[in-house]
């Protein structure tokens, strides 16, 4: 079965800080891995889509990587800000369907 | 850009009631979906449309009906509502297939549905 796990389920960190999340999946063959930011209340927007040949994307202070030996994508976000407090949700891609993670809480403390 | 826009944003049901949520787009995508939200899972796919008069069956599709009449409208119906309906339901349309061609789905604030 097709699965996207992801690490933590939740974090807190200061305002200003760095963090990474975590994306591992068993998802096989895919097209894409795909990254969404969920404001509460609001539904996912994009932050970036990485096709399996690409190890690295950039969205501003966003920055995914992906390694397909390993099948880990990772979200790194750069000084974090107040804004960014939301859950953020692994997707995987494939030709016809998509395989959603239960996503990470990211709380930003000032 | 108004983007996806779903009405209504909330709403209460009793058991046994039936209603119809409205997605409609304005990007001229050909397909469209909707999914569920429940708490601890991740998005889960009811229906999905390829194209103007099409629908097919996603991964929970039972209770619920759609319709595609208009390209830019997707239509999820709930003929009988459940309390196992209660959920957050977005609708989310993309220019190419779900996983294919790297295309972003861009989704609607959604809809908090509860089943009493």
């Amino acid at each position: 079965k097709n699965q996207v796990e992801q690490s933590p389920q939740s974090l807190i960190i200061l305002e200003g800080k760095n963090c990474t999340l975590q994306c591992n999946y068993t998802v096989s063959p895919f097209s894409n891995l795909r990254w969404y930011k969920q404001d509460t209340g609001r539904g996912p927007v994009s932050l970036t889509i990485m096709t399996f040949s690409e190890n690295t994307k950039s969205n501003g202070r966003y920055t995914a990587t992906l390694d397909a030996d390993t099948k880990q994508s990772s979200l790194h976000i750069t000084a974090s800000q107040l804004s960014d407090s939301a859950s953020y949700i692994c997707v995987l891609g494939g030709y016809s369907t998509l395989t959603f993670g239960k996503g990470t809480m990211l709380l930003v403390s000032p | 850009n108004a983007g996806v826009t779903q009405t209504p944003k909330f709403r209460v049901l009793k058991t046994g009631q039936s209603m119809t949520l409205l997605c409609a787009q304005d990007m001229n995508h050909e397909y469209m979906y909707w999914y569920r939200q429940d708490p601890g899972m991740g998005l889960r796919l009811i229906h999905y449309s390829v194209g103007e008069g099409t629908t097919a069956k996603g991964e929970v599709p039972d209770g619920y009906n759609v319709s595609r009449l208009k390209k830019q409208n997707f239509l999820l119906g709930l003929e009988s509502a459940a309390p196992s309906q209660t959920s957050v339901y977005f609708c989310a349309s993309s220019y190419s297939m779900r996983g294919a061609r790297n295309q972003p789905q861009h989704f609607g604030d959604g809809t908090r549905l509860s089943i009493l």
